[in-house]
């Protein structure tokens, strides 16, 4: 059964750096093809992919968010671990972390419950 | 980020069939997957790889992909099949999810 759980903070002020952990179990990050995504969703807007990090080491970032995105994994804790420097309202979001398969194509197909981050001084 | 396209909201009335497109820049050239998303859930994988479904999903939930645009048809829709559709490619290392389809089952 694969589950996946996001924790962190749920305020943070602007300025601040973010960080978010993903606990996972059910499957392993290093199994070829297996890896693990960032998604969020502001109140009322769309899904925003972030990032991945894959069982080889690749990471694949947001054009948008690069240069304030990390993606880094503990394959044996099972997590995965995303920092956002920088933090601004406009980043207020329920952040999702998810399994994602590559294999000839991407599909995520495991979500977490999501963490809901608020910016705010 | 690759941009693709969907509209805003499609209504559809039970029992009826419901199409969701999405567009995108060569879209029919790469893989489309859908998520369903009812409020204040998690998305569901619906649709991968342009047109198969993960165990779990009903077959009245089926994919299409080509040229530059990729959809989603339900057919005889039920009243639980009203959520938002996002629908999601690869492109050159980066992902790209569409802004979302309401789906109205009225």
């Amino acid at each position: 059964q694969v589950t996946l759980r996001e924790s962190g903070p749920a305020l943070v002020k602007p300025t601040q750096t973010l960080t978010l952990t993903c606990t996972f179990s059910g499957f392993s990050l290093s199994t070829s093809g297996m890896c693990v995504s960032w998604i969020r969703q502001p109140p009322g807007k769309a899904l925003e992919w972030l990032a991945r990090i894959d069982w080889d080491g690749y990471k694949y970032y947001s054009p948008s968010l690069k240069t304030r995105l990390t993606i880094s994994k503990d394959t044996s804790k099972n997590q995965v671990v995303l920092t956002m420097t920088n933090m601004d309202p406009v980043d207020t979001a329920t952040y999702y972390c998810a399994r994602t398969i590559d294999d000839s194509s991407a599909y995520t197909d495991y979500w977490g419950q999501g963490t809901l981050v608020t910016v705010s001084s | 980020s690759y941009e693709l396209t969907q509209p805003p909201s499609v209504s559809v009335s039970p029992g009826q069939t419901a199409s969701i497109t999405c567009s995108g820049d060569k879209l029919g050239d790469k893989y489309a997957c859908w998520y369903q998303q009812r409020p204040g859930q998690s998305p569901v994988l619906v649709i991968y790889q342009n047109n198969k479904r993960p165990s779990g999903i009903p077959d009245r939930f089926s994919g299409s992909n080509s040229g530059n645009t990729a959809t989603l048809t339900i057919s005889g829709t039920q009243a639980i099949d009203e959520a938002d559709y996002y629908c999601q490619a690869w492109d050159r290392s980066t992902e790209g999810f569409g802004g979302g389809t309401k789906l109205t089952v009225l």
